[in-house]
């Protein structure tokens, strides 16, 4: 069993929709979590980190931690066609050297 | 913001030459530089953690006397893959984290990528 499971998608929205990506995981360990989106043929970018449980807002970009459940997810909303990318959860326990990646879900948004 | 950039962005090499390639901390100090491979359509794999001026930590399965790894200074770290191979053809990833003290210290700082083709 992979540490992190996320659906790799692709996952086709039309411009203005609410975009919910998804990842769950199996190591009770983790305690941060990070959303990256990267362009094709790029490095990732970090876009949100929250740590334990909880919500974490920024702009158009919602991420939730669900932690009894093993799952987080991260929420677009008035999804745009620059938001196209594949979105990464990334996870770590409290030895901040390991970060463990899902596979990554493609997403387009058409206009 | 914090840029990591690679060098070369992309390489093709012959079976069972070597290549190199960099990753630098264009605006920071780096103690930790992070070496990643990915597959289409597949995670990021970490292959090893560098610290500066100590040897690297190779994950389990990673050769370490194929893929050298050397993190001379704050701003720079190499991945030699030696004796390359078609299977070692991947998309090759650096990252490095800030000191402690920043805000995020655990936050990792991408390059953009080197792709290998070994032919």
């Amino acid at each position: 069993q992979k540490e992190v499971e996320q659906d790799p998608g692709p996952l086709s929205v039309p411009e203005g929709a609410i975009v919910s990506l998804n990842c769950t995981y199996s190591n009770s360990a983790f305690q941060y979590f990070m959303w990256y989106r990267q362009y094709s043929r790029k490095g990732p970018e970090l876009l949100m980190y929250t740590y334990s449980s909880g919500n974490k807002e920024d702009g158009r970009f919602t991420a939730q931690v669900d932690k009894s459940s093993k799952y987080i997810s991260l929420f677009i909303r008035d999804s745009q066609p620059s938001d196209s990318a594949t979105y990464l959860c990334a996870m770590s326990p409290d030895n901040f050297n390991k970060f463990y990646f899902g596979s990554g879900t493609k997403l387009n948004v058409k206009p | 913001g914090a840029v990591v950039s690679q060098h070369p962005s992309r390489v093709i090499c012959k079976s069972g030459t070597s290549v190199k390639i960099e990753c630098r901390s264009l605006d920071f100090q780096a103690t930790t530089m992070f070496w990643y491979r990915q597959f289409p359509k597949q995670s990021l794999m970490l292959m090893a953690t560098s610290n500066e001026g100590s040897k690297a930590t190779y994950e389990q399965g990673v050769e370490k006397d194929k893929f050298l790894i050397n993190h001379a200074s704050l701003t720079l770290s190499t991945l030699t893959v030696t004796s390359a191979h078609p299977e070692d053809s991947s998309f090759y990833i650096c990252s490095a984290s800030p000191p402690t003290g920043t805000p995020f210290p655990y936050e990792q700082y991408f390059g953009p990528g080197t792709r290998l083709t070994v032919t």
